[in-house]
């Protein structure tokens, strides 16, 4: 079984520039997470999915970061226009419909440098 | 503001030592207790989790909780060099859509 997949592993932008990055989530998982982990810091929630619907959009930054999750599958996060302190890296985790003790599994992260 | 702490380290254990590793959350109300480890470049995968006061083994790995103390931590016995990564402690609070929170993680070096 395929397990999360994000694309790119890694971005080179210039500040002002716009960079989408894509989640697929493991094939019947309802959940699914954006986190970001800037260096040294800890992984920071940004928003959650449940099929379609933005469940908690608490952690996203400000609105120059859209996420979409069209038709429940795959999920996309945009950041337009990127700022410097957008570098870091993004982590998709899914997890199917469960309780609180659900484990969510993780991608390999976008490492998103703007310079 | 839920918060999840760790001792970023790094944290050095010789080969076959006990590496020791804590976590220490604010929330009263947390519920399920995980234990991620990743390797440079790689996703965190999950090596434990815990959700009831006390210890709980497998393998070398031993979680132990402690919710009066809102405490966690993970021993790993017999440390290998294999055993070098970070260590994310991830807390998941009751209520809610169970979203997991997670600490800065602690840098584990093992040396032969």
């Amino acid at each position: 079984e395929a397990g999360v997949t994000q694309f790119p592993s890694h971005s080179v932008i210039e500040k002002g520039q716009t960079v989408t990055l894509r989640c697929d989530p493991i094939s019947g998982h309802d959940n699914l997470y954006w986190y970001r982990r800037v260096m040294g810091k800890e992984i920071k929630f940004l928003l959650h999915f449940v099929k379609e619907s933005k469940q908690d959009e608490s952690g996203m930054p400000n609105n120059r970061f859209l996420a979409e999750r069209t038709g429940g599958t795959y999920s996309t996060l945009k950041v337009q226009p990127a700022e410097l302190e957008d570098s870091g890296v993004y982590f998709c985790a899914s997890s199917p419909v469960g309780t609180v003790n659900t484990e969510a599994f993780f991608g390999q992260g976008t490492r998103l440098t703007v310079v | 503001q839920k918060e999840v702490e760790q001792n970023s380290g790094p944290l050095s254990v010789p080969e076959g030592a006990i590496a020791s590793l804590n976590c220490t959350y604010s929330d009263r109300v947390s519920q399920s207790f995980f234990w991620y480890r990743q390797y440079s470049g790689k996703s965190p995968e999950l090596i434990m989790s815990i959700y009831s006061n006390g210890d709980k083994e497998d393998g070398r790995f031993t979680a132990q909780l402690n919710k009066a103390s809102q405490y966690v931590s993970l021993l790993i016995r017999d440390s290998q060099p294999s055993d070098s990564a970070t260590y994310l402690c991830a807390v998941i609070t009751l209520g809610g859509s169970y979203i997991p929170t997670f600490g800065r993680g602690t840098s584990l070096i093992v040396h032969p």
